[in-house]
C-alpha cells in the first residue's frame, strides 16, 4: 500500500542547532514534494517545494533534499530558534490538479 | 496575500444534524479542497474541485458531500452528522497545477458532534 512516513515522535533540540526531519514514502513516484509548517489550531503554511529532478532546495535557514532512489526527503532548519517550534508536514503530489497526500507530521520543539 | 476563510473556528452539533462548513478564497483560485485532520492520521482529503460545479472524491468521501456554485466558495456538507465526524476540518485552495503547486489553507474549523 502507499504510505508516507514521518517520525511520529516529537523532536526536541537546543536553540542554535540544526534540526533534521525525515519524510519517507513507499509506492509513490511523486513529481514533487512539499513541506508545510503547522502551528497549533491553525492551517498548514507552505514552506518549500522540491521537484523530482532537483536534489536540494534552500530558502533562508531552510534546506530540503529529495532522494527519489531512497524515496526520502530531509528537511533541515539551521540555527534553529524557539519560534521554529511547530509541526512540519511533508506532502507528495499524488495525482493531477495539485492533489497532495500528506504525512502525519513531526512536532519540533526548540528549547532555549 | 492569499486569504482563505472558513465560516467558523469552532462548531458543536448533535448527531443527525445537517452541518454546513463554508470556505471562501479571495484569490480567484480554480482548485479548492476539503481535508479533515485527526491525531495520528494526518490530513486526509475528503473532496476537491477544479472548477465551479465540478467535484471529485478524495480518499474519504463517505458521509460528506460538497457544493461549488461560485468560484470563490466551496462548501462541505455533512448530511447527518455522526460522532466519528468530530475532527478538525481544513479548506485549501490553489491555482491550476500548470501555474503553481502550492496549496493555501484556511484556519480550520474544529467540529464536535455530540
Amino acid at each position: 500500500s502507499q504510505k508516507i512516513e514521518q517520525n511520529s515522535e516529537a523532536l526536541n533540540i537546543q536553540e542554535g542547532k540544526t534540526a533534521t526531519l525525515t519524510c519517507n514514502y513507499t509506492n509513490y513516484s511523486p513529481a514533487y514534494l512539499q513541506w508545510y509548517r503547522q502551528d497549533p489550531g491553525r492551517g498548514p503554511v507552505f514552506l518549500l517545494l522540491i521537484r523530482e529532478n532537483e536534489k536540494e532546495k534552500r530558502k533562508e535557514r531552510l534546506k530540503v533534499t529529495f532522494d527519489t532512489t531512497l524515496k526520502q526527503s530531509l528537511f533541515h532548519i539551521t540555527a534553529s530558534q524557539p519560534a521554529d517550534s511547530a509541526t512540519y508536514l511533508c506532502a507528495l503530489a499524488t495525482g493531477g490538479g495539485n492533489k497532495l497526500t500528506f504525512g502525519t507530521g513531526t512536532q519540533l520543539k526548540v528549547e532555549l | 496575500d492569499v486569504k482563505v476563510t472558513q465560516s467558523s473556528r469552532y462548531l458543536v452539533k448533535r448527531t443527525g444534524e445537517k452541518v454546513f462548513l463554508e470556505c471562501v478564497q479571495d484569490m480567484d483560485h480554480e482548485n479548492m479542497f476539503w481535508y479533515r485532520q485527526d491525531p495520528g492520521l494526518g490530513l486526509r482529503l475528503i473532496y476537491f474541485s477544479y472548477d465551479v460545479k465540478m467535484k471529485e472524491k478524495g480518499d474519504i468521501p463517505e458521509g460528506y458531500s460538497v457544493s461549488r456554485e461560485k468560484k470563490e466558495r466551496f462548501s462541505l456538507i455533512l448530511e447527518s452528522a455522526s460522532t466519528n465526524q468530530t475532527s478538525m476540518y481544513l479548506c485549501a485552495s490553489s491555482l491550476p497545477s500548470s501555474l503553481t503547486d502550492t496549496q493555501y489553507f484556511g484556519p480550520g474549523t474544529r467540529l464536535t458532534v455530540l
